[in-house]
């Protein structure tokens, strides 16, 4: 099956700091990755959606400003928490789908994710 | 609103059979899924639904009902490694994904 990649697997960093997660395709070419991000004991939620080549899509109540989503190729996407706080410490995911022609691919293969801890 | 429902919580034994039932009331709809999630881990996919029916893979069956709008992920032959969050997540007529709060399943000897 497809294998996404996410980098680092954990990071641990003081508050008002900048970190960059990076998600990569790693055997496919993904022209749409989503960002997602979780909390204890909570569901997975939606924060963007990062198109190749484009500004990436927000969902509501996300600052743009703050996380900073670039996908400069096809098989990368990034991910900055810009001068982070103890609240954005979560799990931070990413997935892609695999392009189709003549018909969506609904399948989302997932990164492993990246523990944020920010003290 | 857009809302799925799915048991907090739910206990098997090793060996038996379990069903996780999902409930979804959504904008449109343009398939089910079930993910498993292992503590710390992100999501791996185990079926898509579109269709009303029984999907059936190995150990695991997902079923759909888009008039009732019901599905359940059945799992049998139990596992210990079978011990995880399962979430149930909706695509929209946005085919935006709308996720459940996910069912942790602990199995027990």
């Amino acid at each position: 099956g497809a294998v996404v990649s996410q980098h680092p697997s954990r990071v641990i960093c003081k508050s008002g700091t900048s970190v960059k997660i990076e998600c990569r395709s790693l055997d496919f070419q993904a022209t749409t990755m989503f960002w997602y991000r979780q909390f204890p004991k909570q569901s997975l939620m939606l924060m963007a959606t990062s198109n190749e080549g484009s500004k990436a899509t927000y969902e509501q109540g996300v600052e743009k400003d703050k996380f900073l989503i670039n996908h400069a190729s096809l098989t990368l996407s990034t991910l900055t928490v810009t001068s982070a706080h103890p609240e954005d410490s979560s799990f931070y995911i990413c997935s892609a789908t695999i392009p189709k022609k003549g018909s969506f691919s609904y399948e989302q293969y997932f990164g492993p994710g990246t523990r944020l801890t920010v003290t | 609103g857009q809302n799925i429902d799915q048991p907090t919580e739910m206990t098997a034994t090793e060996g038996a059979i379990v069903q996780i039932n999902c409930t979804y009331q959504t904008s449109g709809f343009n398939g089910l899924f079930w993910y498993q999630q292992h503590a710390g881990e992100a999501p791996t996919f185990l079926s898509y639904n579109v269709l009303d029916g029984l999907e059936e893979k190995g150990r695991f069956s997902s079923f759909l009902s888009r008039s009732k709008g019901y599905s359940y992920l059945l799992l049998k032959e139990l596992q210990m490694k079978d011990s995880a969050s399962y979430l149930c997540a909706v695509m929209d007529s946005n085919y935006q994904l709308i996720w459940g709060a996910g069912t942790k399943l602990i199995i027990k000897p």
